[in-house]
């Protein structure tokens, strides 16, 4: 099973700032990577797929970057709505297709 | 407009069985991939399994399998996650979603509002 792991666990910022999270798989997903942001109460939403492919609707300040074991999500500028938690997942090795931990995104 | 929209939540005691449902609309249900996720209070999620309506090709994650059924219904466009016998540790929230990719098992863009399973004597 291919262990996703993201860091940092959480990641204390004000809006406007700039948020880098990263996402480590243990062996290569080639660029069967994809990120979701899940806010309290809510399902989880697909923000980016295909390491760098934004889903419908999802803004431009939201990037994917990588390739191979090492990922980036970049967000250039934070909203107030971007503060969530956001998960990676791979889906290039079965089984299973995982998850990262994820990293919290918080109000500094 | 594709919707996902699950059975509501349930309370059950340990050892009871359990079968919720995840209704989908708006997309050709059987031509894309539609999984389970676990996620336990607090935590993370975990994939458990997915299903190809279409054939009812069915895999699971090695955690969960032989803990769960997964099965669908092409004929009312339902996919259900059902257990036999529940434990304590089975208390979660349960999502499913729809695969973005036609006949492939890729990212989830669309997913239910999940359904809240509480399993206590």
């Amino acid at each position: 099973e291919i262990v996703m792991t993201q860091s940092p666990a959480a990641l204390s910022l004000s809006a406007g700032d700039r948020a880098t999270l990263s996402c480590r798989a243990s062996q290569s997903v080639s660029s069967n990577l994809a990120w979701y942001q899940q806010k309290p109460g809510q399902a989880p939403r697909l923000l980016i797929y295909a390491v760098s492919t934004r889903a419908t609707g999802i803004p431009a300040r939201f990037s994917g970057s990588g390739s191979g074991t090492e990922f980036t999500l970049t967000i250039s500028s934070l909203q107030s709505e971007d503060f969530a938690v956001y998960y990676c997942q791979q889906y290039n090795n079965w089984p299973p297709w995982t998850f990262g931990q994820g990293t919290k995104v918080e109000v500094k | 407009e594709v919707q996902l929209v699950q059975s509501g939540a349930e309370v059950r005691k340990p050892g009871e069985s359990l079968k919720i449902s995840c209704k989908g609309s708006g997309y050709s249900f059987t031509k894309y991939w539609v999984g389970w996720v676990r996620q336990m209070p607090g935590k993370g999620l975990e994939y458990m399994g997915i299903i190809y309506p279409g054939d009812s090709d069915t895999r699971y994650s090695p955690s969960f399998q032989g803990q769960v059924t997964i099965s669908a219904d092409e004929s009312i466009n339902t996919a259900y996650l059902q257990w036999s016998s529940l434990k304590a540790s089975d208390t979660a929230m349960y999502y499913c979603a729809k695969s973005a990719i036609m006949s492939a098992a890729g990212p989830f863009d669309y997913w239910g509002q999940g359904t809240l399973v509480t399993v206590s004597s």
